[in-house]
């Protein structure tokens, strides 16, 4: 059983937007500004989407953002396109762990 | 361009150990941190244990306590994960990942490609 807790899967037709989910509790998610979220494509590693919590990597597309209210955060994906269609991780700082953090179980977006 | 490049995938016994390298390029190694994620058969990631090469001291989850060790050769720019006692279970994609900026240091900003490794009789 994951820390965090993701729905298992979402889908949207292309163009469309979609949120993904990411419920925690005060000693991780609620607790700090340090959440992060990664994509993963079949056989592939995981890539960083966002980090800190809305933060974007250089490269990474504006389509993706994300945000947090309370113990939840949440990853929006918009102007859906079907190389979108992955599983998508949220993770989050927690003090239990240095140099590491607590993940989701994952989410399967499909592009329909 | 930061690269990271893991060794092959690993078949090993039941109570045996493994060991799995991973070799950075394009950063400054010795500044940054490195942690192992693994990831079992559709399942989910899972944060193993990380390690600052400077300082050389690694920590781990408490659930590979005993289990794991991580080193860095600061010589190679190359980080080691370590396992033993091996079981079924310890089935999974290993990743090695540098870790962004901190403090605090909990995101991954580059992965390696993964090694498979397989536990069976």
């Amino acid at each position: 059983q994951s820390a965090l807790t993701q729905p298992a899967s979402v889908s949207g037709s292309p163009g469309q937007s979609i949120t993904i989910s990411c419920t925690g509790t005060s000693s991780d998610v609620g607790g700090y500004k340090y959440v992060s979220w990664y994509q993963q494509h079949p056989g592939k590693a995981p890539k960083l989407l966002i980090y800190d919590v809305s933060n974007r990597p250089s490269g990474v597309s504006n389509r993706f953002s994300g945000s947090k209210s309370g113990n939840t955060a949440s990853l929006t994906i918009s102007g859906l396109q079907a190389e979108d269609e992955a599983d998508y991780y949220c993770s989050s700082y927690t003090s239990t762990y240095t140099l590491g953090a607590v993940f989701g179980g994952g989410t399967k977006l499909t592009v329909l | 361009q930061v690269q990271l490049v893991q060794s092959g995938a690993e078949v090993k016994k039941p109570g045996s150990s493994m060991k799995v390298s991973c070799k950075a390029s394009g950063g400054t190694f010795s500044s940054y941190a490195f942690s192992w994620v693994r990831q079992a058969p559709g399942q989910g990631l899972e944060w193993v244990g990380g390690i600052i090469p400077i300082f050389g001291a690694a920590t781990y989850a408490q659930k590979f306590q005993g289990r794991v060790t991580i080193t860095a050769d600061k010589s190679t720019s190359t980080v080691y994960m370590e396992l033993s006692s091996l079981r079924s279970e310890d089935t999974a994609v290993y990743y090695c990942a540098r870790l962004g900026h901190g403090p605090p240091r909990y995101y991954f900003d580059y992965w390696g490609q993964g090694t498979l490794a397989t536990v069976s009789s």
